[in-house]
């Protein structure tokens, strides 16, 4: 149980593009969802927390304008990266958590972004 | 806002040997601590967690400590294999929240 999906695996665009990235949870109902970035070697960067149906919270320096997520379901939640540039080539991962007070998250198989 | 630091950044032992991972934070208020598991190119796995209700958690050659009044938390592998050669990440989180991670730390385990 507890398995998320993400798809994208890989996409290659080109700079001026927007992306959209779709993370669901396949086995259970996502509360909440977040969305990470992760540099090569490096940590987990939480960009936001998106709730079903109410508007995402963002992290301190994350552009809302461009980084855009909607979690219209409790099964889906989409990031779209608005007009990309190469500085956006990143890992994108979700999680997702199934309850207000459930504390594991369970994590997406990422998404590979090369923008050139 | 919750800080996280995580050391060593890299660890070698030889297979059969323990691995000892420990971090810090800096919110008293966090009461969830997972460690998550990430190989090259995919996702994280939780493979162990524990809750500030406890100060040690085991599971088979995994263990967990928790020093609440210290701030501090350590993973313990015991009898490494090659397989559990990956990068590893603590976090902390209060309640149901966000999770702060930490640096992470690569384990490489010889043969």
């Amino acid at each position: 149980g507890a398995v998320v999906s993400q798809h994208p695996s890989r996409v290659i665009c080109k700079s001026g593009t927007s992306v959209k990235i779709e993370c669901r949870s396949l086995d259970f109902q996502a509360t909440t969802m977040f969305w990470y970035r992760q540099f090569p070697k490096q940590s987990l960067m939480l960009m936001a927390t998106s709730n079903e149906g109410s508007k995402a919270t963002y992290e301190q320096g994350v552009e809302k304008d461009k980084f855009l997520i909607n979690h219209a379901s409790l099964t889906l939640s989409t990031l779209t990266v608005t007009s990309a540039h190469p500085e956006d080539s990143s890992f994108y991962i979700c999680s997702a958590r199934s309850g207000l007070v459930e504390k594991t998250q369970y994590f997406g198989p990422g998404t590979r972004l090369l923008v050139l | 806002g919750e800080n996280v630091e995580q050391h060593p950044s890299t660890l070698s032992v030889q297979e059969g040997d323990s691995a000892v991972i420990k971090c810090t934070y800096s919110d008293s208020a966090s009461n969830y601590f997972p460690w998550y598991k990430q190989e090259l190119g995919k996702r994280p796995q939780l493979i162990i967690d524990i809750r500030s209700n406890v100060g040690e958690k085991k599971d088979q050659r995994i263990a967990v400590t928790l020093n609440k009044t210290a701030k501090h938390f350590s993973l313990h592998i015991t009898e490494t294999q090659p397989e559990d050669s990956a990068v590893y990440f603590c976090a902390a989180s209060k309640d149901a929240s966000k999770l702060t991670f930490g640096t992470g730390t690569r384990l490489q385990v010889t043969l």
